[in-house]
């Protein structure tokens, strides 16, 4: 069955980079998209961007245009979501989800709970 | 950006009784709205797309209408399950989609 099972938690230091994976099980991720969205604590969803697994495009939220950047890699199944220059209102819980052109999203990840602290 | 307005913010009732919950777009969205459930420490549950289609084994009390800018999720007879954060979201501008604020069912 379809499955998208991501990393462990991180403890980052404001300033640095943090990387989630996002592995997919029971379909080629190749054949569709990738969302990734975040929940700071106690608050909404907030959508960070989408990228196709089928050919690398790309489309970030304004907000994260500049240190944000979301990767796959086929032979893993696997999707990647980077953010660079981290700041302690990033501190939130990560989420991946399968994103199928015209249809809403099916699947999602456990989410990965990213703590930004000095 | 489509800005999507949930309401109320909190809906304190009952088990047994129906719960209406309202998302308004700020501008026409379609047909291109969907409901999430989302419990504390799990991701968000898809239930309901294109405004008013239960998603795979979503129980028949959930329901969802509307179209263009105002929409709604009925849930017909509360179970103590159905206690949790709905969240609307848009994909009228794929895949830049929005979602809005959150409206918490209470147990009363």
């Amino acid at each position: 069955q379809v499955q998208l099972v991501q990393s462990g938690g991180e403890v980052k230091k404001p300033g640095a980079s943090v990387r989630v994976s996002c592995k997919a099980t029971g379909y080629p991720l190749n054949t569709y998209g990738i969302i990734w969205v975040r929940q700071a604590p106690g608050q909404g969803l907030e959508w960070m961007g989408w990228i196709s697994a089928y050919n690398g495009d790309t489309n970030y939220a304004q907000k994260f245009q500049g240190r944000v950047a979301m990767t796959t890699d086929t032979p893993t199944n696997t999707a990647y979501l980077e953010l660079r220059s981290l700041r302690s209102d990033d501190t939130a819980v990560y989420y991946c989800a399968r994103d199928i052109p015209g249809y809403d999203n099916d699947y999602w990840g456990q989410g990965t709970l990213v703590i930004v602290s000095s | 950006e489509v800005v999507l307005t949930q309401s109320p913010a909190t809906l304190s009732l009952s088990p047994g009784e129906r719960a209406t919950l309202s998302c308004r777009a700020s501008q026409n969205v379609g047909s291109y709205l969907a409901w999430y459930q989302q419990k504390p420490g799990q991701a968000p549950r898809l239930l309901i797309s294109d405004a008013s289609n239960r998603a795979t084994d979503i129980p028949a009390r959930f329901s969802g209408s509307g179209s263009g800018t105002d929409f709604t999720l009925s849930i017909s007879s509360l179970e103590p399950e159905d206690f949790a954060v709905y969240y609307c979201q848009q994909r009228s501008n794929w895949p830049r989609i929005t979602f809005g604020q959150g409206t918490r069912l209470e147990i009363k």
